[in-house]
């Protein structure tokens, strides 16, 4: 019954430094996405894939990178992190009702 | 493009009545969902209009007019525990026929005793 994991829960990174955010769901949706939270900015879409093998861009692709590999997975890379990308990230299967994970609460310093 | 308003904030007593409204503008809308989170905590769904009306949950009713692009949450009977950021979010379908999910920026709501 766990719904949508994300891990890790936090991270600090160093500015240029790679990572990859994991995500799975065990809800059987085909559309997954990635959104990022700022203060006051609500939770922005970043990428998102409607089914397996298939991403496209949302409002603030730049700096990332997304892949899923199968209809369970669908992880973000940063391939070279900036302070600016320090935010909160959620992962979120479903559309109408979309489940969310817990977050990862990322530090780029 | 999409883009939704909603007020940032709305302060409220306990037991009262608060609405938490949510223009859109979106091309291929589908529906207006509703999401509550907690500080600290992940966006949770509350309620999902794809039809013009009221859809009632216990305390919790969303409101949707498609032709004025229009919803609203109505909380009733508010607790303590409502005191939370509340984000209506729209569902529509692109020109690829795939559908995506859009937040506005989120309601925060303070509720005192």
């Amino acid at each position: 019954n766990a719904g949508v994991t994300q891990t890790p829960k936090f991270q600090v990174l160093k500015t240029g430094q790679s990572m990859t955010l994991q995500c799975a769901q065990d809800m059987n949706h085909n559309s997954m996405y990635w959104y990022r939270q700022d203060p006051g900015m609500g939770l922005r879409l970043i990428y998102y894939s409607a089914s397996e093998g298939t991403t496209d861009k949302g409002e603030v692709p730049n700096g990332y990178n997304v892949s899923r590999l199968n209809k369970r997975e669908f992880s973000l890379r940063l391939e070279s992190a900036a302070p600016s990308q320090t935010s909160v990230y959620f992962c979120a299967a479903g559309h109408t009702e979309a489940f969310f994970g817990q977050g990862t609460r990322l530090t780029v310093v | 493009g999409q883009s939704l308003e909603q007020p940032s904030e709305v302060t409220a007593v306990e037991g009262a009545i608060v609405q938490i409204n949510c223009t859109y503008q979106t091309s291929g809308f589908y529906g207006l969902s509703w999401y509550q989170q907690h500080d600290g905590g992940a966006p949770t769904f509350l309620s999902y209009n794809a039809l013009d009306g009221l859809e009632e949950t216990g305390r919790f009713s969303s409101f949707l007019s498609r032709s004025d692009s229009y919803g609203y949450l109505l909380l009733q009977e508010l607790q303590m525990k409502d005191s939370a950021s509340y984000f209506c979010a729209v569902v529509y379908r692109e020109n690829t026929g795939f559908q995506k999910l859009v937040f506005g920026t989120g309601t925060r709501l303070l509720v005192s005793p």
